[in-house]
């Protein structure tokens, strides 16, 4: 059954790096999001793309955040300068189509922890 | 903010059906109902969803009400692999997912 993954599982870094956290989408999907999970706390939608632009974004989102689908497969979330406040479960999520049949699909997740 | 609201925690002995409940009276007429659940901190995985009518997948049963201001995820036999939080979501039109807080199910033997 096709799945989202996610890479890396756990990233750890420095306040003040940049990181990019890397998704592979279902391949015939045409949605695609991030969410974020800070530990005890609800998931919160970033930000959504759909071809080949953002459509939608949340106030989180700010312009340390960049998403990018730089092949026909990967989907990317860039992070320029990380702040201690970062750290989450960060959740790439796909769907497939529009209408009204909205079914994401989310990957495992990968743990990011700024020190 | 969400549009639908749950009771915070529910317990289920094992092999029982739970029946979690979940209000959205402020949804319109062409807002479905979207289930998921996250179980300790995976990637929330979609259950089932529904407009209108009563729906049934492997997973559970979605039941609405009429006046389509109330529904109700069943799982018919619930296992302790079920014990997770349970989000009832009515998307937008962009489609993004707003979570609540949801209702932490426990199954226990």
């Amino acid at each position: 059954e096709p799945e989202v993954t996610q890479t890396p599982s756990h990233q750890v870094t420095q306040m003040g790096q940049e990181v990019i956290l890397r998704c592979v989408p279902i391949s015939n999907h045409l949605y695609f999001y991030w969410y974020r999970q800070i530990l005890g706390q609800k998931v919160e939608f970033l930000v959504s793309f759909y071809n080949n632009e953002i459509s939608e974004k949340s106030e989180i989102f700010d312009d340390q955040f960049s998403v990018e689908r730089p092949d026909g497969s990967n989907f990317t979330l860039k992070i320029r300068s990380t702040k201690l406040e970062d750290s989450a479960m960060y959740f790439c999520a796909s769907r497939w189509t529009s209408g009204f049949s909205y079914e994401q699909y989310f990957g495992p997740g990968t743990r990011l922890t700024v020190t | 903010d969400a549009k639908t609201t749950q009771p915070p925690s529910m317990d289920c002995a094992e092999g029982r059906a739970a029946n979690l409940p979940c209000n959205h009276s402020t949804i319109s007429g062409n807002e479905y109902v979207y289930w998921y659940r996250q179980i300790h901190s995976q990637g929330p995985q979609y259950i089932i969803h529904g407009l209108k009518n009563n729906e049934t997948n492997e997973m559970a049963s979605l039941i609405i009400t009429e006046d389509r201001k109330s529904s109700t995820l069943i799982l018919p036999h619930a296992t302790l692999r079920d014990t997770a939080v349970y989000y009832c979501i009515a998307p937008d039109q962009g489609g993004k997912l707003i979570f609540g807080q949801g209702t932490e199910l426990s199954v226990k033997p």
